[in-house]
């Protein structure tokens, strides 16, 4: 079974550019997360999905990065414009979500490399 | 707010011997711990968890890891380190929900280096 898939892998770009990254997560799991890691950090939520709907996105920087699920299965990450201290690894999860469960385990991808010059 | 600090930037040990990483964590009620490991260029994943019960949690790859509530501690442990456990290895803490899916605080990693 393939797991969570994100592309590109790494991504070089001036700033001001825009940049997208793709999500697909496991099949039949409902639950996407979008990551950010910066360099000799923990990862830090940006958003969560739910199917289609955004439940969690208040760690987003709405001004320039924006996010969709449309069809409740991959997901688009923007940002636009990048700037320098965009730098980081963007990581996507995605869970279960079973709501007869406590608890649903996080699978991750192995996240996109992006540099801003 | 829940955090967790993991002391120790980077763990230098050799092939074969025992290791220990440190997890500190901050959280108002009864905390779930979690490690990952994240070899380089992978996503993390998930060596093990605890919610409830035993304080002594079993992993894979052999790690072990022990809640210590007086101490507000979750270290990991391995008996004999591999030249494959070179890795960051991260603790995160976070609440759980019923039929949910938590949202975990992260430490900023061990950096794991092995000799030969």
């Amino acid at each position: 079974e393939a797991g969570v898939v994100q592309s590109p892998r790494y991504k070089i770009i001036e700033k001001k550019q825009p940049v997208a990254f793709w999500c697909n997560p496991i099949s039949g799991h409902n639950t996407l997360y979008w990551y950010r890691q910066n360099l000799g950090q923990g990862p830090e939520l940006l958003i969560r999905y739910e199917n289609e709907e955004a439940v969690d996105d208040s760690q987003l920087p709405k001004d320039r990065f924006s996010a969709e699920r449309l069809k409740g299965v991959d997901s688009t990450l923007k940002i636009q414009p990048a700037e320098l201290g965009d730098s980081a690894v963007y990581l996507c999860a995605s869970s279960l979500g079973r709501r007869d469960r406590g608890y649903n385990e996080q699978f991750f991808g192995p996240g996109t490399r992006l540099t801003v010059l | 707010a829940q955090s967790v600090t993991q002391p120790d930037i980077h763990i230098t040990v050799s092939e074969g011997a025992s290791l220990e990483l440190r997890c500190n964590y901050s959280y108002g009620a009864t905390p779930y711990l979690f490690w990952y490991v994240q070899s380089p260029g992978q996503g993390l994943q998930l060596l093990l968890k605890y919610f409830s019960g035993d304080t002594l949690v079993q992993g894979i790859k052999g790690f072990e890891a022990e809640f210590k509530r007086s101490q507000s501690s979750f270290n990991l442990r391995k008996p004999s380190v591999h030249w494959s456990d070179a890795a960051e290895y991260f603790c995160a803490v976070g609440p759980g929900y019923p039929g949910g899916s938590y949202i975990p605080t992260f430490g900023r990693g061990t950096s794991l280096i092995v000799h030969p």
